[in-house]
């Protein structure tokens, strides 16, 4: 499977920008590269996803590499309501495959 | 629309005992999935549920199992319960037709 690397932890001021980093060197031409988050005492929340091409929803902003090695999930303006982990996932059929694989994720802490 | 639901809450069990909990996907959802979240291990995939059969599995024994209605609303069973069990578990649903998966707020079981 292909496996996703990602910082344990980061901070950011709120009301600035937050660049959360994946990398994911072994993902294959038909893996899907999806965000997902988890704030406290709450299940995961659906972010973002793509494929080649940047996205971009009312959430967030997802920026993927040329070679599809990396990405980065972008929150425009942090506000502490924010602060959660952050996962980025790929799964390899879009349809009928819900069989996601969860990392450690990302800690995002967001300071006033 | 009503969100992911899950019954109950909060559970405590004692070891070699069993259990079912419970989830109900959003209106239109055919898709139900299982996971499993623990500090060691993170969040793990159980089982995928679509249309009453199981359409993926994870890698877990076979004490967990589950199934699936004709109304979507799906229950997860462990038997012989461990120590190890205890855990949140998420029930997650998604239409087929669309990647993003929404999360009910989960069951924390406890085994003592």
């Amino acid at each position: 499977d292909a496996k996703t690397t990602q910082p344990n932890s980061m901070e950011s001021n709120e009301e600035e920008p937050v660049h959360l980093p994946c990398n994911h060197s072994t993902i294959s031409g038909t893996d899907y590269i999806h965000w997902y988050r988890q704030l406290p005492s709450q299940g995961p929340e659906y972010v973002i996803h793509g494929l080649t091409s940047n996205v971009n929803n009312r959430m967030a902003s997802l920026a993927i590499a040329e070679d599809r090695k990396s990405s980065t999930l972008i929150l425009h303006r942090a506000t502490l309501r924010d602060a959660a982990v952050y996962y980025c996932i790929l799964s390899f059929v879009f349809y009928n495959n819900n069989d996601m694989r969860f990392g450690a994720g990302t800690r995002l802490t967001v300071k006033p | 629309k009503a969100g992911v639901t899950q019954t109950p809450r909060y559970l405590i069990k004692t070891r070699g005992q069993q259990v079912t909990l419970s989830c109900s996907p959003i209106s239109g959802h055919r898709s139900v999935s299982w996971y499993q979240q623990t500090p060691g291990q993170g969040l793990q995939f159980l089982f995928e549920y679509f249309s009453e059969t199981q359409r993926n599995k994870g890698n877990f024994p076979g004490r967990f199992s589950g199934r699936q209605f004709s109304n979507s609303r799906s229950e997860m069973n462990v038997s012989t319960l461990e120590l190890g069990d205890s855990a949140l578990y998420l029930c997650a649903s998604r239409t087929d037709r669309r990647n993003e998966q929404f999360f009910g707020p989960g069951t924390r079981l406890t085994v003592l």
